[in-house]
């Protein structure tokens, strides 16, 4: 994970926005994708971006890229106590196997 | 359906012993991968199978072997493993008729305890 970095802790209430952030290195990464791991869970894929693209939106999920700072960002809106669990944010560069993943950010929902 | 089930879902195991860890996808997916994740760190790579071939190893010790018996099933062999290979081992796969070739689906694990 030395090339993707991401803040390690996010703690935020229920019914409010939470913005996850990431920044990466290798400017050939095609695909930037955001998983979710829940407790004694495996990964869950929750969403990806091309690297041409500025933004997805996909139901509670917007993930904003910045290709020019390599910086990514997932916001979940209306956050719920589902929603606790660690985020990661990985990246591949095109017809590669390898996974470059963040440290992760563990969220924590407060009611 | 971009499921990966893996079995069993908890393994307990003295350091003589030899199990085996299984790994199932049906979605005509063309690479399968072991990954080995310690409590609160990121995934680590330890193989890749692409057509059923090795085509990656991590510099994984020989105390894990992989297996692709087919391109729906891949095993991860343990024997004489040490206490520090206690980890959560996921098994991931990609490509096929994917909507993007590289990205990879997870299965939920197999949470190892080596005694």
């Amino acid at each position: 994970g030395e090339d993707v970095e991401q803040s390690l802790f996010l703690s935020v209430r229920e019914g409010d926005s939470s913005v996850i952030n990431c920044t990466y290195t290798d400017s050939s990464s095609t695909y930037l994708y955001w998983y979710k791991q829940e407790p004694g869970a495996g990964l869950q894929l929750l969403t990806y971006i091309f690297s041409n693209m500025d933004m997805k939106q996909d139901q509670r999920l917007t993930v904003l890229l910045n290709k020019k700072d390599k910086h990514l960002s997932l916001r979940i809106a209306d956050t719920q106590t589902g929603d606790s669990a660690i985020y990661f944010c990985a990246e591949i560069p095109p017809r590669d196997y390898k996974l470059s993943f963040g440290a992760g950010t563990t969220v924590t929902v407060r009611a | 359906d971009t499921e990966v089930t893996q079995t069993p879902k908890h393994l307990v195991m003295g350091m003589t012993n030899k199990k085996s860890l299984k790994c199932e996808q049906h979605m005509g997916h063309r690479a399968m991968y072991w990954y080995k994740q310690k409590a609160k760190k990121p995934p680590e790579l330890m193989f890749v199978y692409s057509y059923e071939k090795l085509s990656i190893n991590e510099s994984v010790p020989s105390r894990f072997s992989p297996e692709c018996p087919n391109s729906s099933l891949l095993n991860l062999h343990l024997h004489a493993l040490q206490p520090e290979d206690s980890a959560l081992y996921l098994c991931a796969s990609s490509g096929g008729s994917a909507e993007v070739q590289e990205t990879q689906y997870f299965g939920p694990g197999t949470r190892l305890l080596v005694l």
